[in-house]
């Protein structure tokens, strides 16, 4: 089966613009989470999406992120307008509705450069 | 979900066994301990988990101590491609619907040898 598929793979866009990734679960997967790991931290936990609902949406960093689902298949997650900090990797993952353990895939991730 | 301390960095020799400890001492009874890695430029991988009996599959075995309070992710037989950064998290599992987030914390870099 196809992997989850993330795109762009790299962004670099200038501070204030806007930037759009996009995430295309496997086919199926109600769960989509988004995460990112900007310079020399942690990968965070941004928000999890059940089909097209909003589950959690307790690590978004500011009203700056906006994540969508429309129709409960591929998401994606606007930044508008970007700040410096915001640099970082970004990542999706899916997994099925009832989760056995372990069925979390994520994708290769977007690597998003603001200068 | 209880924290884990793992550290910083490993060496290994290529073919050789790679052990890599993670203490959670504050596990509760409920909670599994799952091992992701992250081989650089790509995103999270997911490897094994047990809830107190020691696992194996094709990547690897978990050993989890009798009290659980740690265990240790061993590769066999460690290649150069095992070379990332692996993260060890204990979590909780819904037992229905869907599952609740992961949280890494900052992970042990291995790093196989030739």
């Amino acid at each position: 089966e196809a992997g989850v598929t993330q795109f762009p793979s790299h962004s670099v866009i200038e501070k204030g613009q806007t930037v759009t990734l996009r995430c295309d679960p496997i086919s199926g997967h109600d769960n989509l989470y988004w995460y990112r790991r900007v310079m020399g931290k942690e990968i965070k936990f941004l928000l999890h999406f059940v089909k097209e609902s909003k589950q959690d949406e307790s690590g978004m960093p500011n009203n700056r992120f906006l994540a969508e689902r429309t129709g409960g298949t591929y998401s994606t997650l606007k930044v508008q307008p970007a700040e410096l900090e915001d640099s970082g990797v970004y990542f999706c993952a899916s997994s099925p509705r009832q989760v056995p353990h372990g069925s979390y895939t994520f994708g290769s991730g977007t690597r998003l450069t603001v200068v | 979900d209880a924290k884990t301390t793992q550290p910083t960095s490993m060496d290994c020799a290529e073919g050789r066994a790679a052990n890599l400890p993670c203490n959670h001492s504050t596990i509760s009874g409920n909670e599994y301990v799952y091992w992701y890695r992250q081989i650089h430029s790509q995103g999270p991988q997911y490897i094994i988990h047990g809830l107190k009996n020691n696992e194996t599959n094709e990547m690897a075995s978990l050993i989890i101590t009798e009290d659980r309070k740690s265990s240790t992710l061993i590769l066999p037989h460690a290649t150069l491609r095992d070379t990332a950064v692996y993260y060890c998290i204990v979590r909780d599992v819904f037992s229905s619907g869907s599952a609740r987030q992961l949280t890494f914390g900052s992970g042990t870099q291995l790093t196989v040898l030739p």
